[in-house]
């Protein structure tokens, strides 16, 4: 089973519709980060968690919500998807060591509003 | 607040050719540096960090990068590229110290650079 998994991989919804995109972790992590990637802009943060009582909004937050429902669960919501919001996103993972290295990834979810 | 720079939206190289993809960084504090690389369809993959130390920093894969504090850089380097490394590779960097503040702990990433390795 992959370490950061995310439901579901591909999403088409319609403009106005509520959508949640979920990710789960094997990795006994503490800190979850939700991204979105777009051509050419790169990845972006939409919002963080250093752990469940603790959620952060990120530089592009507005639309977006989240729910730390434990540990290893976090949540997106597009509360009223719109057009633009048609994206890959990516949920990821690290540890709180001080001098941790990089995020683990999930597979990302391809979100498409129409 | 702490940026990267990936200058080249493509690089395309012949395969067996060196390869270099290109990254410059501003943070305040000491850089912590990253190289992710991205398949089609698939999530981010872990390729090399810099934390402290040796500039030259190996990685998966036979990748490497250097890095240069004096010019802000970062590049990623392969001698011989296989076609196989064509992919979407992507910098990042993360802030400890200095007046980083709330970006402690969270990468900030370029817009990646679309490498194709031609046969």
């Amino acid at each position: 089973d992959a370490d950061v998994t995310q439901t579901p991989r591909n999403r088409i919804t319609k403009t106005g519709k509520r959508i949640m995109l979920e990710c789960s972790q094997t990795k006994g992590h503490d800190r979850m980060y939700w991204y979105r990637q777009d051509p050419g802009l790169g990845l972006r943060l939409i919002y963080y968690s250093f752990d469940v009582k603790d959620i952060n909004k990120g530089e592009i937050s507005d639309g977006y919500s989240v729910s730390r429902q434990a540990q290893a669960k976090f949540s997106l919501s597009l509360e009223s998807a719109i057009p633009n919001q048609t994206a890959l996103y990516f949920c990821a993972t690290s540890s709180r060591a001080p001098l941790l290295v990089g995020y683990t990834f999930g597979s990302g979810t391809r979100l498409t509003v129409v | 607040a702490q940026s990267v720079a990936q200058p080249e939206d493509q690089v395309n190289v012949a395969e067996g050719n060196p390869l270099t993809v290109k990254c410059t960084y501003s943070v305040s504090g000491n850089p912590y540096l990253f190289w992710y690389v991205q398949y089609p369809n698939r999530g981010l993959q872990f390729l090399l960090k810099y934390i402290t130390g040796d500039n030259l920093v190996k990685g998966s894969y036979g990748f490497e990068a250097e890095f240069n504090k004096s010019q802000t850089s970062f590049h990623l380097k392969k001698p011989s590229a296989l076609v196989s490394d064509s992919a979407l590779y992507f910098c990042a960097v993360r802030a400890w110290g200095g007046d980083s503040g709330g970006s402690n702990y969270k990468l900030t990433f370029g817009k990646g650079t679309l490498l194709t390795v031609n046969p």
